[in-house]
């Protein structure tokens, strides 16, 4: 299994533009979840996802993010508009079942100018 | 909900030193117990998990830790680092059964001098 994928690895835009982010889940895996990395905040749980239904989104910051998962092998999060404070790297996990460990994908490194 | 404290932002040690990385979480009547590891540009990876069963548990580069109820702590340990091993070291608690949502500490980043 390729593991957790990721898409883009590397993303630079301006402060206003659209960003999404992709991921695709290890097959089988029955949850979803989208973090933040900062050096300030450290790892926050922005989105959780289980059998493609959002279950938590109250870590989302505001309404300019939205993340879905039309089926269990794709999800995206979107920033609309970008601002320079959402620049991040931002993972997503996905894991088996309640109570096993997270597998984590390399993470998209976003730049928002 | 969990909530998990790692005591000790940075760590730093010499090679071939021992070392411990303290996690403490809150209290629960049963909790799932982690600890991942971050190299440098990459994602976190398991090192080692308490699900249950035997309260010291291992990994297979040297690491290990204890679930300890009643000091509500699951620390990890290595005897003897190497450079190798620098990296930032996550603690994360979880309860199991309903929707598991874990809670991660702040991280911990173990820092190996030569």
């Amino acid at each position: 299994d390729a593991g957790v994928i990721q898409s883009p690895r590397h993303e630079v835009t301006e402060m206003g533009q659209e960003v999404t982010l992709r991921c695709k889940p290890i097959s089988g895996h029955n949850s979803l979840f989208w973090y933040r990395q900062t050096m300030m905040r450290g790892l926050e749980l922005l989105i959780y996802f289980n059998n493609n239904v959002p279950i938590d989104d109250s870590g989302m910051p505001e309404d300019r993010f939205s993340a879905k998962m039309p089926n269990a092998s794709f999800s995206t999060l979107k920033i609309q508009p970008s601002e320079p404070r959402d620049s991040a790297v931002y993972f997503c996990a996905t894991q088996y079942r309640v109570g096993n460990e997270q597998f984590f994908g390399p993470g998209t490194r976003l730049t928002v100018l | 909900a969990q909530s998990v404290t790692q005591l000790d932002s940075q760590v730093p040690v010499f090679e071939e030193a021992p070392v411990e990385l303290r996690c403490n979480y809150s209290s629960s009547v049963s909790v799932y117990l982690f600890w991942y590891v971050q190299y440098p540009n990459q994602g976190l990876q398991l090192l080692l998990k308490y699900l249950s069963g035997s309260t010291l548990v291992e990994s297979i580069n040297g690491f290990e830790a204890e679930f300890n109820k009643s000091q509500t702590s699951f620390h990890l340990r290595k005897p003897s680092v190497h450079i190798s091993d620098t990296a930032e070291y996550f603690c994360a608690a979880g309860e199991p059964g309903g929707s598991y949502i874990p809670t991660f500490g702040r991280g911990t980043s173990l820092i190996v001098h030569p």
